[in-house]
């Protein structure tokens, strides 16, 4: 089975704090995504990357970057924490034009 | 307008009803994918079609094509179906669009 995973299920970060969120796969799996999730708005597309070192930004990437430095490995970065980052934040992978698997999500709250 | 859209937004349900819900979308897609996301934040992928129908269980997804609609059917559903369905459109070059997801409640 397909197996994705994300460094933390909850996390309470401060306003100015830099925050990192890792998501790892275990398929080898060319592309992986970044999104967040709010009520009433449903998934919206943060970066996604479709090899090592490549990133394109999705629907909203203000506020954000990432790396992809390892095939299985893709961080979601926030610089400098905002409470409207609040948010569910889900990593997703995929092999090409192949259905994505979701990891379980990391629900952070920015104070 | 959204490019992909569902009906109903909300839903509720008593156990062993037969249960219906639709998607819409108004782009060329490669496939067309359903998800299940249970409170807590967990998503499951259901199914991915490009045609036709596909059955798991008491699940069963269908599409057409030239009406660029899909629907997704529970049978004889059960308080534990009680989730977020959602649908997603896959773009050619691997680009997807969520719908907006259906808040399904089964009551015992």
């Amino acid at each position: 089975d397909v197996k994705v995973t994300q460094s933390s299920r909850y996390l309470v970060k401060r306003t100015g704090e830099k925050v990192f969120l890792e998501c790892v796969q275990d398929m080898d799996h060319e592309n992986m995504f970044w999104y967040r999730q709010d009520p009433g708005l449903g998934l919206r597309l943060i970066y996604f990357s479709y090899d090592v070192k490549m990133k394109e930004k999705g629907d909203i990437p203000e506020g954000y970057s990432v790396s992809r430095e390892k095939k299985e490995r893709f961080s979601l970065i926030l610089e400098s924490a905002s409470t409207n980052q609040t948010s569910m934040y889900l990593c997703a992978s995929s092999s090409r034009s192949i259905k994505q698997y979701f990891g379980p999500g990391t629900r952070l709250t920015v104070t | 307008k959204n490019e992909v859209e569902q009906s109903p937004q909300n839903l509720t349900a008593q156990e062993g009803e037969f249960i219906t819900i639709n998607c819409s979308y108004s782009v060329g897609i490669s496939a067309l994918h359903w998800l299940q996301q249970h409170p807590g934040g967990g998503i499951v992928s259901l199914f991915m079609l490009s045609s036709g129908k596909k059955k798991h269980g008491r699940l069963i997804a269908t599409i057409n094509i030239q009406e660029k609609h899909s629907s997704l059917h529970i049978t004889a559903s059960h308080p534990r179906d009680s989730a977020v369905y959602i649908c997603a459109a896959l773009r050619f070059y691997d680009k997807v669009i969520f719908g907006p997801g259906t808040s399904l409640s089964v009551i015992p």
